[in-house]
């Protein structure tokens, strides 16, 4: 196991709530991920952090933000939650020999 | 930009027949990597294999074997003698070994595998 935990495991909330997810590793691995999983669609990419402070956007962005404050936590924030965001969230960090290995998900429900 | 295709949706077939899983991708980059994932009913994502794109050998591990072809621009995966626990979602991903901003993965949609007992 490469040391990743998720929370909330599960989560409802009400459209137009602030909702944040947290990702834990204890690995002490640069980088970090955040992605979506939606039927139909696999896994898209959030948002990414390649270090403390470091982040970036990637395939599916709009609504949510991060922050990485620490090495081993990464947030996901949804500022204003909305019935689209309902989905399962995965955390992933990069191990070496760029694999990334996945946290155990965070099922969001958006009423 | 990146583009992974599993085209099989669904396959379903009796416990200890041969089953192959197919992926096709896209990329620009000459260097790149290519991955399998496994998920289980119970949700989490189990990382299987890594292949880079310098390396076309194929690999066997037990019952898995993976067969990469650049020619083809594919990477399958054949499961020999299927077993019940290997139902699960199949997922192919594609990197692109920028390792200054990480290595992001662009997934293909999975292949859904029910094996029957």
């Amino acid at each position: 196991d490469a040391g990743i935990t998720q929370s909330p495991r599960h989560k409802v909330t009400e459209t137009g709530t602030p909702v944040t997810l947290r990702c834990h590793q204890t690995e002490n691995h640069r980088y970090m991920y955040w992605y979506r999983q939606d039927p139909g669609h696999g896994l898209r990419l959030i948002h990414y952090s390649y270090g403390v402070k470091d982040t970036d956007k990637g395939e599916v962005s709009d609504g949510y933000s991060v922050s990485r404050s620490k090495t081993e936590d990464f947030l996901l924030t949804l500022e204003s939650a909305t019935s689209s965001q309902t989905s399962v969230y995965f955390c992933a960090i990069s191990a070496r020999e760029e694999t990334q290995y996945f946290g155990p998900g965070t099922r969001l429900l958006v009423l | 930009a990146q583009k992974v295709t599993q085209a099989q949706t669904e396959i379903s077939v009796v416990e200890k027949e041969d089953v192959t899983l197919d992926c096709v991708y896209e990329t620009r980059d000459t260097t790149y990597y290519l991955f399998w994932y496994k998920q289980p009913p119970s949700g989490e994502l189990v990382f299987l294999i890594r292949r880079n794109s310098f390396d076309e050998q194929n690999e066997i591990s037990g019952r898995y074997s993976w067969n990469f072809q650049k020619s083809t621009s594919s990477f399958n995966f054949t499961i020999t003698a299927s077993q019940v626990v290997d139902s699960a979602v199949y997922f192919c991903a594609l990197s692109e070994a920028k390792k200054s901003s990480g290595d992001k993965l662009t997934f293909g949609t999975g292949t859904r595998l029910a094996v029957r007992p």
